[in-house]
Formats: C-alpha cells, sequence, structure tokens
C-alpha cells in the first residue's frame, strides 16, 4: 500500500523567504501525487498534482513540485513566501485511479512578518 | 469548476442521536465520492469510497453500521453517524473525483461535528 511522509510538522519562514516544503511517498508503481493546503478550519485546496511528464510541475498561487524518483521525492517550493500562505500543506499520494489517496501528516506553515 | 459543496458546514448533537451530512458536488457529475475524517492537527483518514448505485467500500477499523454512507445520484453522498457518542466529534472531509483523463478528488469544505 502506498504511504506519504512529511519529515517537518512545522516550518517557520520569515515574509519574502523562499520555502520548500519535503513529501516523500513509498508506491510500487508510477504514482499520483498532489499537494494539497488547508486553512483552519476549511477543506482542502489542490495546488498542483504530478501524473506524468515533465517532473516540474507549477501549480497554483506561484507553487511549484518536483518529482524525484529516485529520491521518492515530491518536494513543495516558493521562491518568495506571503504572509497568506501561512496553512497547513498535505502532500498525497494516490494509485493510477485514483481510488485510494493517502495523506501524509501535513507541515504547518508559519510565516513571520 | 469541480466544485464540491458539504451540508451542513458545523453541527452539534447530543449523544445518542443520529446526524446527515451531505456532499453535492455542484458542477459536475461524479461516479466516486470519499468520505475522510480528520481529528484536530491531524492528517485526513480514508473512511470510504462511494460509488453511485453500489454499496460503499469501508476502509479497515471504519464501523459500516455506524458510518451510513448513501450515494443514491451522480451529484449526491451522505454520510450518517449513528448514534453518535462524542469520541465521533471530528471534521468530516467530503471529496468527489471528477472523470476524465487526469482524474483529480475535489474536496468539500468540510463539516464540522461536535457531539455532546
Amino acid at each position: 500500500a502506498q504511504s506519504v511522509t512529511q519529515p517537518d510538522i512545522h516550518i517557520t519562514v520569515s515574509e519574502g523567504a523562499s520555502l520548500e516544503l519535503r513529501c516523500n511517498y513509498s508506491y510500487g508503481a508510477t504514482p499520483y501525487l498532489f499537494w494539497y493546503v488547508q486553512s483552519p478550519g476549511q477543506g482542502l485546496q489542490l495546488l498542483l498534482k504530478y501524473f506524468s511528464g515533465d517532473t516540474l510541475v507549477q501549480g497554483i498561487k506561484g507553487f511549484e513540485a518536483e518529482f524525484k524518483r529516485s529520491q521518492s521525492s515530491f518536494n513543495l517550493r516558493k521562491p518568495s513566501v506571503h504572509w497568506s500562505d501561512a496553512a497547513e500543506y498535505f502532500c498525497a499520494v494516490a494509485s493510477y485511479n485514483n481510488n485510494d489517496m493517502r495523506f501524509g501528516a501535513g507541515t504547518r506553515l508559519t510565516v513571520k512578518p | 469548476g469541480a466544485v464540491v459543496s458539504q451540508h451542513p458546514s458545523w453541527v452539534i448533537c447530543k449523544s445518542g442521536t443520529s446526524v446527515k451530512i451531505e456532499c453535492r458536488s455542484l458542477d459536475f457529475q461524479a461516479t466516486t465520492m470519499f468520505w475522510y475524517r480528520q481529528f484536530p492537527k491531524q492528517s485526513l483518514m480514508l473512511m470510504a469510497t462511494s460509488n453511485e448505485g453500489s454499496k460503499a467500500t469501508y476502509e479497515q477499523g471504519v464501523e459500516k453500521d455506524k458510518f451510513l454512507i448513501n450515494h443514491a445520484s451522480l451529484t449526491l453522498s451522505t454520510l450518517t453517524v449513528t448514534s453518535a457518542h462524542p469520541e465521533d466529534s471530528s471534521f468530516y472531509i467530503c471529496s468527489a473525483l471528477a472523470g476524465g483523463s487526469t482524474d483529480t478528488q475535489y474536496f468539500g469544505p468540510g463539516t464540522r461535528l461536535t457531539v455532546l
């Protein structure tokens, strides 16, 4: 069964600084990979996804993620963080038909002024 | 596009009562919907997969008689928490699978259930 590890429970960055959130996955076949963001009390918003093709994926709100098969990683990056980016970020992996999505534990992002 | 709604957004009920939560795909048809549970400051745990017109598939450890799921149409799935107890208090989130060559789950805003 697939699984996801987000090693960082909580990250604090200054506004304007760069950001990288780590995600490692375990899956026997080619995974479908996702990053979602959740603001307090809200549902999940899809930031970006990777199914195949170019391993550098561009998402909304200026986020990007890079799929590295050799490292089983799908790290999320943003060159300059805004205060509004403070939220919980979840990495997820699913099978080819998206019927078995598993989430990481999440990384809480705090943005300092 | 691809909007999923949930109703109610929050509910408080007494122990022993049943609560129904609705999940609707507003602008697309969803043959498959999912129900997740999220405890405070924790990740989402898949509870069950709901397919239109058939019985839901429950994850291991989820009581199917306690969490009744009905997916009667291509735009509506319901989760009924029967005989709710305080330990059922949680944030329940549904998602709907949009078809096409790049299937993606779209998530509802969640329902906060508090059982007194």
